[in-house]
């Protein structure tokens, strides 16, 4: 079965603060797709980042970067610089082919609250 | 904004009774999944539709079922509430192509807050 770990389930830092978010995930399958997610107080998923299991390419947006090290099993997302529009829950989630299934669930992990104090 | 939405925004029902939610999918989109999401947890998997079938279920019993319309919108239904449905839950659309699915972008919906007294 797979698995989505967010160790951190609060956050605060002060605004202009970098911060990183780990998320750690297990996986039998070699192919799989990792995804950030960002959830505002309004409840609506926004999606942020889709990485696949063969590019382990780190990726920057703006002020967000996101570090994927296959070999111990993390997809941790970076804020530089953060602002109080970052204050959200942060969701990492797994998806990986159902065999025989056809279809493509996303497992999520229990979410980080960050809050950016100003 | 995604272009999923979701009706209604909120719902009050008591236990026993039964509910219909209902999402209609980003304009291109054809496999609709919807997720629970109880207070303080990520979302849980609930079951996917693809041409019109259930393509995929997570652990949630039957008493949840759902359908998938010609126009790829969708309906979430529960039977028998209990009051641990309580919860947001989650539409989400993607676009699924001929090969084997494995991890389209699944876009999200706001949301239906049900709350079951």
């Amino acid at each position: 079965a797979q698995k989505v770990t967010q160790a951190q389930t609060e956050i605060s830092v002060v605004e202009k603060e970098d911060v990183t978010l780990d998320c750690v995930y297990e996986t039998r399958d070699t192919t799989y797709y990792l995804f950030w997610y960002k959830q505002p107080p309004s409840g609506e998923l926004v999606f942020l980042i889709r990485r696949n299991s063969f590019d382990e390419q780190n990726e920057i947006s703006g002020r967000y970067s996101w570090n994927f090290q296959k070999s111990t099993s993390s997809f941790n997302f970076t804020i530089t610089a953060s602002q109080v529009v970052d204050s959200a829950v942060y969701f990492c989630a797994l998806s990986e082919t159902r065999s025989g299934a056809g279809s493509y669930q996303l497992t999520f992990g229990k979410g980080t609250k960050l809050s950016v104090i100003p | 904004e995604t272009g999923v939405t979701q009706s209604p925004t909120h719902l009050i029902k008591t236990r026993g009774q039964q509910v219909t939610l209902r999402c209609s999918s980003q304009s291109g989109h054809n496999t609709v999944s919807w997720y629970q999401q109880a207070l303080g947890q990520g979302p849980q998997f609930i079951f996917q539709y693809y041409r019109e079938e259930e393509n995929g279920r997570g652990n949630f019993p039957p008493r949840f079922s759902g359908l998938q319309f010609p126009n790829y919108s969708s309906e979430l239904n529960v039977n028998a509430l209990e009051l641990d449905d309580s919860a947001l839950y989650l539409c989400a659309s993607s676009l699924r192509g001929l090969a084997v699915p494995v991890g389209e972008t699944q876009y999200f919906g706001p949301g239906t807050r049900l709350l079951v007294l």
